[in-house]
């Protein structure tokens, strides 16, 4: 069974540029999570979705961040006008009905 | 709001010594409980989740006990081999509410030769 994929592996910005993340999750699972990682820190919740549909997006600055997954399959993150602050690694994660996320490995960004 | 506790950030001990790292948590439902290993430039890899039947989860000769009374999900293992240094992260999950997680932050455990 593949994993989670995530691309790209690594994105270098100056600060006020966009980016994209994409993400395909594991076949058949309906819910993806994003998350974000600042170094040595763990995983926080930025937004997720239940097939099209934002179940909870609370956590993203909504005036920088977009997210979104059109037909309940792959999904964009993308950041409109990066900071360095938004230094970090961003997970895309996905789970099924087993109540278990698997994460992929992560697009580490660097905002200079 | 849910919250976990990890307060070693860095345990550093000698292969074949146990390996305790502590997890507390802090919820108002009844939570399910997560230990995720990340080795280095790795993604968080599940290792142990809790069971709704007390049953203890075992993985790679690792476990851990919820512990409702206390609020506790502490990982144990008996003998640390080398391969085990990475980080370690306990989270919970809203269960019902869609399974996001919240993690702590995080445990480094190092095992010397």
């Amino acid at each position: 069974e593949a994993g989670v994929t995530q691309s790209p592996r690594y994105a270098v910005l100056q600060e006020g540029q966009a980016v994209s993340f994409w993400c395909d999750p594991i076949s058949g699972h309906d819910t993806l999570y994003w998350y974000q990682q600042p170094r040595d820190q763990g995983p926080q919740l930025l937004v997720y979705f239940r097939d099209e549909a934002v179940i909870d997006n609370s956590q993203l600055p909504s005036d920088r961040f977009s997210a979104v997954r059109p037909k309940g399959t792959n999904s964009t993150l993308k950041i409109q006008s990066a900071k360095q602050g938004d230094t970090a690694t961003y997970l895309c994660a996905s789970s099924g009905t087993k109540n278990t996320l698997y994460f992929g490995a992560g697009t580490r960004l660097s905002v200079l | 709001g849910d919250s976990v506790t990890q307060t070693e950030g860095l345990v550093t001990l000698t292969e074949g010594l146990p390996v305790m790292l502590n997890c507390t948590y802090q919820s108002t439902y009844s939570p399910f409980l997560f230990w995720y290993v990340q080795h280095l430039n790795e993604a968080p890899k599940l290792l142990l989740k809790s069971f709704t039947d007390n049953k203890r989860p075992e993985h790679q000769g690792f476990h851990a006990t919820l512990h409702k009374s206390s609020s506790s999900f502490h990982l144990q293992k008996s003998s640390a081999q080398l391969s085990d240094s990475a980080l370690y992260y306990c989270a919970l999950s809203d269960g019902d509410m869609g399974y996001k997680l919240t993690f702590g932050t995080g445990t480094s455990l190092l095992v010397d030769p």
